[in-house]
């Protein structure tokens, strides 16, 4: 099973800063990687798929990079709206796909 | 517009058993490989189970592997979790989601571009 490793654990970062959110995955996954986004009582939100693209009616501002076991979430210039947990998820050897632990970003 | 909703959460005897249903409007069920997600109270998210769109293939993670069964009525656009032998440790939201499917509508990924609200169980005595 791929274990999938976020830091940090928490961000805490201010409205308008960029934040840069980390995953390491434990075997290469080459860019089979997406990552969501929770808010408090509400279900994950699909931002990011295959490493680098946007789902659909995601902000420009969300970017993904990385490939095979280093992955990288940016949210350019943060809005209010954007504090939240933040997921990754593999899909490149499964079953089981794998989750990492969450990153929560907080308002400074 | 997509839309899943989840319904049969309860709170359960441990040893007992429980039936999750999600029923799907706005995209073509049949085509649409389906997985129940978990998430326990303050944690974080944890696949359960997944579905063909025709039903032939199912998966399981380990640990509920003979105690949970996946299936779905292509005709009521729904599908289910059935869970037995119910364990404190199963408590959490059952989210059901949708595959993301490949662009030439056939096939699908195993990633997930839709997600209901999620249906609680709580296995407790």
């Amino acid at each position: 099973e791929i274990v999938l490793t976020q830091s940090p654990a928490t961000l805490a970062l201010s409205p308008g800063e960029r934040a840069t959110l980390s995953c390491r995955a434990s075997q290469s996954v080459s860019t089979y990687l997406a990552w969501y986004q929770q808010k408090p009582g509400q279900a994950p939100r699909l931002l990011i798929y295959d490493a680098s693209n946007r789902a659909t009616g995601i902000p420009a501002r969300f970017s993904g990079s990385g490939s095979e076991t280093d992955f990288t979430l940016t949210i350019s210039s943060l809005e209010p709206e954007d504090f939240a947990v933040y997921y990754c998820q593999q899909r490149n050897n499964w079953p089981p796909v794998t989750f990492g632990q969450g990153t929560r970003l907080e308002i400074k | 517009e997509v839309q899943l909703l989840e319904s049969g959460g309860a709170l359960v005897q441990p040893g007992g058993s429980l039936r999750l249903s999600c029923s799907g409007s706005g995209f073509t069920f049949t085509k649409s490989a389906m997985s129940w997600v978990r998430q326990a109270p303050g944690k974080g998210l944890e696949w359960v189970s997944s579905i063909s769109g025709s039903a032939y293939s199912t998966f399981y993670r380990d640990s509920v592997k003979g105690r949970f069964t996946v299936s779905r009525d292509n005709s009521n656009n729904t599908f289910y979790l059935q869970m037995n032998s119910l364990r404190a440790e199963d408590t959490a939201r059952y989210y059901c989601a949708k595959h993301r499917s490949r662009p030439e509508g056939v096939g699908y990924f195993y990633d997930f571009d839709h997600w209901g609200q999620g249906a609680l169980v709580t296995v407790s005595s």
